[in-house]
């Protein structure tokens, strides 16, 4: 079993839409928690950081982390086509965040 | 995505020819990591190189694959006699310094194809 399972999707939501993507680990010693966008031939991009449990916003982006239930959540709010990509959940044991453990990815499609 | 360039970004390789890769990290950044993404899969985290250290290369495959971070340069990964199933995405990553996933910079991905 993978330490951090991530469904494939993909996900197709119209325009305006909230998006919901989640990941799920089972390694408790995890601390940080990350969400990376990336499109078709691209590098991952950074778009959220969270450490231990709690939320946190940015703009359109929400992040929760669960630690009790070994859970973490991204919501978009108001989904644009743009935002038509692969979002990567990353996590990590120590602030040293050289060793990142990442999700398989889900493919979302927001359609116009 | 800015500013850690890796080069090249497409190379086709024959079976048993080798494949150099090469990363400059963004500007100010002492830190490099290369991971690899197979198709349909994450990234899995390979070797971690400050200066001329290796840091952690516990994600490395034991042979074939080797990597440097020398004192002048860009790093370089580099795997020998190449296989079918070496074909992948070799992203490099910059930082600062070892303090955490939110200073991270990932690279646009070098595409490796063996024919």
């Amino acid at each position: 079993q993978k330490e951090v399972e991530q469904d494939p999707g993909p996900l197709s939501v119209p325009e305006g839409a909230i998006v919901s993507l989640n990941c799920t680990y089972s390694n408790s010693a995890f601390q940080y928690f990350m969400w990376y966008r990336q499109y078709s031939r691209k590098g991952p991009e950074l778009l959220m950081y969270t450490y231990s449990s709690g939320n946190k916003e940015d703009g359109r982006f929400t992040a929760q982390v669960d630690k009790s239930s070994k859970y973490i959540s991204l919501f978009i709010r108001d989904s644009q086509p743009s935002d038509s990509a692969t979002y990567l959940c990353a996590m990590s044991a120590t602030a040293a965040g050289n060793k990142l453990t990442f999700g398989g990815g889900t493919r979302v499609l927001v359609k116009p | 995505n800015a500013g850690v360039m890796q080069n090249p970004r497409h190379l086709v390789r024959r079976r048993g020819q080798e494949a150099r890769l090469r990363c400059s990290p963004m500007k100010g950044h002492s830190h490099v990591y290369w991971y690899r993404q197979l198709p349909e899969e994450g990234l899995k985290f390979m070797v971690y190189l400050q200066k001329e250290n290796i840091i952690d290369e516990s994600g490395m495959p034991k042979e074939r694959f080797s990597a440097e971070f020398p004192k002048e340069g860009p790093s370089i990964l580099r795997i020998q006699q190449v296989v079918r199933g070496d074909s992948a995405a070799y992203f490099c990553a910059s930082s600062t310094t070892d303090s955490g996933g939110n200073t991270i910079y990932f690279g646009e991905g070098s595409w490796l194809t063996v024919v």
